[in-house]
């Protein structure tokens, strides 16, 4: 079982749909979970950063995280065609002095206007 | 607001030569961080570097990478007999910490082998 597991879609929406995006992950040990958009040709940018489970939002993003499932979500409420790129969901164990990142393999996202 | 920032953007070089990968942290950032993509793959740590010494490093991380902070700023990446597979996207990152403190990444430099 891989590590990280995240649909690559892609994932067409229209413009002012929901979307929810999501991760699994077999690790028991991971406790910080973020989530990053990448565009085109440039690095990943972090959109959203949660420790253990619950939900945290922000603007338009809304993070869970259910650790009891090892099941991470993305929500993103009246997207926009901006909103289009790839998500990337990250996560890491808390090691004391390296805090490695293991990744998804990303959800190419791309919002119709 | 502060970032990371890579140079260069796209690095072509001949098999077999030395490739250094150059990154300018976040000022007030300690921990420092390589990753790489391979076309079409997962986004991969190479390593970690904390206080002048390497704080983790993945199998990837071979004799033939090495990295260092030669200034107060910045932050390379060495490879030094580059091979075909070495093609692909290396990104830096950094965070204040280790803990409870996300990682910021640059914009990556897209190394070619030839």
């Amino acid at each position: 079982q891989k590590e990280v597991e995240q649909d690559p879609g892609p994932l067409s929406v229209p413009e002012g749909a929901i979307v929810s995006l999501n991760c699994t992950y077999s690790n028991s040990a991971f406790q910080y979970f973020m989530w990053y958009r990448q565009y085109s040709r440039k690095g990943p940018e972090l959109l959203m950063y949660t420790y253990s489970s619950g939900n945290k939002e922000d603007g338009r993003f809304t993070a869970q995280v259910d650790k009891s499932s090892k099941y991470i979500s993305l929500f993103i409420r009246d997207s926009q065609p901006s909103d289009s790129a790839t998500y990337l969901c990250a996560m890491s164990a808390s090691k004391g002095g390296s805090e490695k990142l293991v990744f998804g393999k990303g959800t190419k996202l791309t919002v119709n206007p | 607001e502060p970032e990371v920032t890579q140079t260069p953007s796209h690095q072509v070089t001949q098999m077999g030569q030395e490739v250094i990968l150059r990154c300018v942290p976040i000022s007030n950032h300690l921990y420092f961080y390589w990753y790489r993509q391979i076309l079409g793959q997962k986004v991969e740590f190479l390593v970690s570097f904390y206080n002048n010494e390497i704080s983790e490093k993945s199998e990837i991380f071979d004799d033939q990478f090495s990295v260092e902070r030669p200034d107060g700023s910045n932050f390379t990446l060495k490879i030094r007999s580059t091979k075909l597979e070495d093609s692909a996207m290396y990104f830096c990152a950094s965070s204040r910490a280790a803990s409870n403190q996300p990682q910021h990444f640059g914009d990556g430099t897209r190394l070619s082998i030839l």
